[in-house]
């Protein structure tokens, strides 16, 4: 258990509709991060967070965003949705406070949205 | 902009022996890290080792163990022993490690290598 926590696992919808997908950080991680792994494209970056701010930004589409709360758990927001859009979503975190030596991001286990 | 490449689609391996898998990569950075990740059918990602650019001892985690080449901006994986449950997509990814401001500590990864394990 990597101590990132992604919900829901599993998510079909409809092109032209909304979903938000929901991840928690490991217990003090302040940077948040988003991949789109699909496969035509791969692991893509598409957005990161650190401590609510957004730090940078990759591939990330306009129909999509992200934000990071006070409790630092985040979500990313993909609207008008398309069947290209059909991927496995990863959240990540790291930097923890507590060990500035650790440099490795930690995964959740990812959500998978089929776009029908 | 830094890129990853894994030139292995896929890999075979026998049970119990060594198996590597390449890596490359191309930066203007001098300091940086690198890691491989394993992703089972599971899903999960997994870190399996990580090398730090300004070590030149090569990083080694029980079974797997690296082949880092600085100058020739090479990073290989070594799994010795293989065993079954090291089947699983292998991908290696960059992380910079000068972050200014506005900088990131993003990872950019390779497409992967397929590796299989034979009974």
């Amino acid at each position: 258990d990597s101590g990132v926590t992604q919900t829901p696992k599993h998510l079909i919808t409809a092109t032209g509709q909304r979903v938000t997908l929901r991840c928690s950080p490991r217990s003090g991680d302040l940077s948040v991060y988003w991949y789109q792994q699909s496969l035509d494209q791969g692991l893509q970056f598409l957005i990161q967070y650190y401590n609510g701010e957004e730090r940078a930004k990759g591939n990330i589409l306009e129909r999509f965003s992200a934000q990071q709360f006070p409790d630092l758990h985040s979500e990313l927001n993909l609207s008008s949705l398309e069947l290209g859009d059909s991927a496995l979503y990863f959240c990540a975190s790291s930097v923890s406070p507590r060990d500035m030596t650790r440099t490795e991001a930690f995964f959740g286990q990812g959500t998978r949205l089929t776009v029908v | 902009a830094q890129t990853v490449t894994q030139s292995q689609p896929e890999m075979s391996v026998q049970e119990a022996e060594t198996v590597t898998l390449s890596c490359t990569y191309d930066t203007s950075e001098s300091d940086y890290y690198l890691f491989w990740y394993k992703q089972p059918p599971s899903r999960q990602m997994i870190l399996v080792i990580r090398q730090e650019a300004y070590k030149q001892q090569n990083a080694t985690e029980n079974r797997f163990s690296v082949n880092f080449q600085k100058a020739a901006k090479s990073f290989s994986l070594k799994i010795s022993d293989s065993q079954l449950g090291d089947a699983a997509m292998y991908f290696c990814a960059y992380r910079s490690a000068l972050i200014t401001q506005g900088g990131s500590e993003k990872l950019v990864f390779g497409k992967g290598t397929k590796l299989t394990v034979n009974p």
